[in-house]
């Protein structure tokens, strides 16, 4: 079955320490991997996306996550949190380069201490 | 480009009665997908649209619930005969005709609470 995994549910990090955030997933075909934060009251803002080419992949406000197929993994970080990244933040796979029919995991919330 | 709109942002309902929300996609954007979200859980794929026609619906929940979206443009998601545990967020996305890299973008949702 198809699925993905967040296994921490919630993380607190100091500001300016590095973060990393996993995922797993499991998929039958290639897979369309995406990053999504969500702020309180907000809609869901696309941090990243892997399609294919480089496992390194750039995203926005300085985050970066790898794929890496042997592990079945795709995980988020960023070098240098800052306070206002805290939020909730959730892997997506997908089954084509639209999202057609995402499947989320259940998040990870992140809290950034001072 | 005002984003993708949801109308309401919250709405209070009582058990039993019908609801309707509303989605307008960015305009040059003729995919839009319905996904809900309930508490501590990502968001769950309900269904999808290509310009009019809805490709895929065999996820909604039940028979209780029902898209459309007539023209192409806006959709509205129905559930009738509403019970508690359709409390949730309904969210809206829309991306562009396919390509290289498309992506889906999310309105801010509609918070339904059934009481």
């Amino acid at each position: 079955a198809q699925s993905v995994t967040q296994p921490d549910i919630h993380i607190t990090v100091s500001e300016g320490a590095s973060l990393e955030l996993r995922c797993n997933y499991s998929y039958g075909a290639t897979p369309y991997l995406f990053w999504y934060v969500q702020s309180p009251g907000q809609g869901l803002q696309l941090l990243l996306k892997y399609f294919s080419g480089d496992t390194l992949v750039q995203g926005i406000k300085g985050f970066e996550a790898e794929f890496k197929r042997s592990q079945s993994s795709f995980n988020l970080r960023k070098p240098s949190v800052h306070w206002s990244d805290a939020a909730e933040y959730f892997c997506a796979v997908g089954a084509d380069q639209a999202g057609t029919a995402l499947i989320f995991g259940k998040g990870t919330t992140l809290s950034v201490s001072s | 480009d005002t984003g993708v709109s949801q109308d309401p942002r919250h709405k209070i309902t009582k058990r039993g009665q019908n609801v309707t929300f509303r989605c307008d996609p960015i305009s040059e954007h003729n995919r839009l997908y319905w996904y809900r979200q309930t508490l501590g859980q990502g968001p769950e794929f309900l269904t999808y649209f290509q310009n009019e026609a809805q490709l895929e619906k065999s996820r909604l929940l039940s028979d209780r619930f029902s898209a459309e979206r007539p023209k192409g443009s806006f959709s509205t998601l129905e559930i009738q005969r509403t019970e508690q545990g359709d409390s949730a967020m309904y969210l809206c996305a829309s991306s562009p005709p396919l390509g290289a890299w498309t992506e889906a973008f999310f309105g801010q949702g509609t918070r339904l609470t059934v009481v």
